[in-house]
């Protein structure tokens, strides 16, 4: 299976830009997602990026993935309240149908 | 359209109690699978099903059961509650080979006392 690392926690003022970061094992081509948990709720899908990409833009969002040091992040530009949550890096797991989250960055946006 | 949908939201139970976790998908999904989620441990996957008719072990599989029922439901039994089981539960589904995407239930908030 492949491991996946990111740190624990991120405070950030409203208006300034968020990076979480994620490390992974896994060498193969294929997808990596970035998810984002409200509080008591599920996960929901907030990206992807597909492994032979280095970049991929999506309004506020910036995902940037270095495969030589295996390193993947998510960029949140002019970071708001509502982007308070916890956010899962996830990429392949042990076989074709399963994937692994890391545990999870908490993001605390300050006023 | 209601995704993933998770049945009870909350459950409080004796250490002993059985009960039973449903989930039903309606976006005709071949894969399901149920995650428990503690603090500071992510997501760790107890069981899955490929396919409608597979279930397969994940990490943690110990004190659970599963059931595929059909193609839609996929429930999560645990025979004899113990307190190490209080946690978060999550069931998700994906179409293999559709970039693997999971699409997440709302969750259910279990306490044994």
């Amino acid at each position: 299976g492949e491991d996946v690392e990111q740190s624990l926690f991120l405070s950030v003022r409203e208006g300034d830009s968020s990076v979480i970061n994620c490390t992974y094992t896994d060498s193969s081509s294929t997808y990596l997602y970035w998810y984002k948990q409200e509080p008591g709720a599920g996960l929901q899908l907030l990206t992807y990026i597909f492994s032979n990409m280095d970049m991929k833009q999506d309004q506020r969002l910036t995902v940037l993935l270095n495969k030589k040091d295996k390193h993947l992040s998510l960029r949140i530009a002019d970071t708001q309240t509502g982007d308070s949550a916890i956010y899962f890096c996830a990429g392949p797991g042990s076989n074709d149908y399963k994937l692994s989250f890391g545990a999870g960055t908490t993001v605390t946006v300050r006023a | 359209n209601a995704g993933v949908t998770q049945t009870p939201k909350f459950q409080v139970l004796k250490t002993g109690q059985s009960m039973t976790l449903q989930c039903a998908q309606d976006m005709n999904h071949n894969s399901m699978y149920w995650y428990r989620q503690d603090p500071g441990m992510g997501l760790r996957l107890i069981y899955y099903s490929a396919s409608e008719g597979t279930t397969d072990k994940g990490e943690v599989p110990n004190g659970y059961n599963v059931s595929r029922l059909n193609k839609r439901e996929f429930s999560l039994r645990l025979e004899s509650a113990a307190p190490s089981q209080t946690s978060v539960y999550f069931c998700a589904s994906s179409e293999y080979g559709s970039k693997n995407i999971q699409y997440f239930g709302a969750g259910t908030r279990l306490s044994v006392l």
